[in-house]
């Protein structure tokens, strides 16, 4: 266990629609990490905050936002879903924010778009 | 652009060899290199970096990954595989202009009996 959790671990909704996945990272962490993995598309970074503010940005759509929360848990926001959105999706964290610290990775939410 | 290159999709390995599973990559400056395991439906799992210092690095569950600069390769290694090694495995840089992780596409590892 990472210490990292996500919710829910999984979630099926039709197209057009908007879904929210919620993270908690590990305890003292401040910074926060989202990715999508795919098969065609692998592992993709798609967002990162620090502390509340967005540090750094991937090729995420811009159907898709995020924030941190004061309490430092995140929330991944998308929306207008469309059939290739249904992927994996990670958050990670990690003491710092650009540093050698490692990341932690939670279970994942599995999302399907019928 | 920072990259990690793994070169095999697949390793297949009996139990009790040593395995190896490759990473080279590409970068600009001195590189931070992670190695990760995901196990069917669960989330990935830390098992060692490479910052800066020795070369040999030593990881979770006997796994160590050797550093080669003129290689250009960060392996993974394990002395005797164990069927419960098998799982996908990836390598990955970070970034040095933010936290994030760029990582390969990963090696499918299968230890048989």
């Amino acid at each position: 266990d990472s210490g990292v959790t996500q919710t829910p671990k999984h979630l099926i909704t039709a197209t057009g629609q908007r879904v929210t996945l919620r993270c908690s990272p590990r305890s003292g962490d401040l910074s926060v990490y989202w990715y999508q993995q795919s098969l065609d598309q692998g592992l993709q970074f798609l967002i990162q905050y620090y502390n509340g503010e967005e540090r750094a940005k991937g090729n995420i759509l811009e159907r898709f936002s995020a924030q941190q929360f004061p309490d430092l848990h995140s929330e991944l926001n998308l929306s207008s879903l469309e059939l290739g959105d249904s992927a994996l999706y990670f958050c990670a964290s990690s003491v710092g924010g650009g540093d050698s610290y490692e990341q932690y990775f939670g279970p994942g939410t599995r999302l399907t778009v019928t | 652009a920072q990259s990690v290159a793994q070169p095999e999709d697949q390793v297949n390995v009996a139990e009790g060899n040593p395995l190896t599973v490759k990473c080279t990559y590409s970068v600009s400056g001195n590189p931070y290199l992670f190695w990760y395991v995901q196990y069917p439906n669960r989330g990935l799992q830390f098992l060692l970096k490479y910052i800066t210092g020795d070369n040999l690095v030593k990881g979770s569950y006997g796994f160590e990954a050797e550093f080669n600069k003129s290689q250009t390769s960060f392996h993974l290694k394990k002395p005797s595989a164990l069927v419960s090694d098998s799982a996908l495995y990836f390598c990955a840089v970070r970034d040095l202009q933010g936290g994030k992780l760029i990582f390969g596409q990963g090696t499918e590892l299968s230890v048989k009996p």
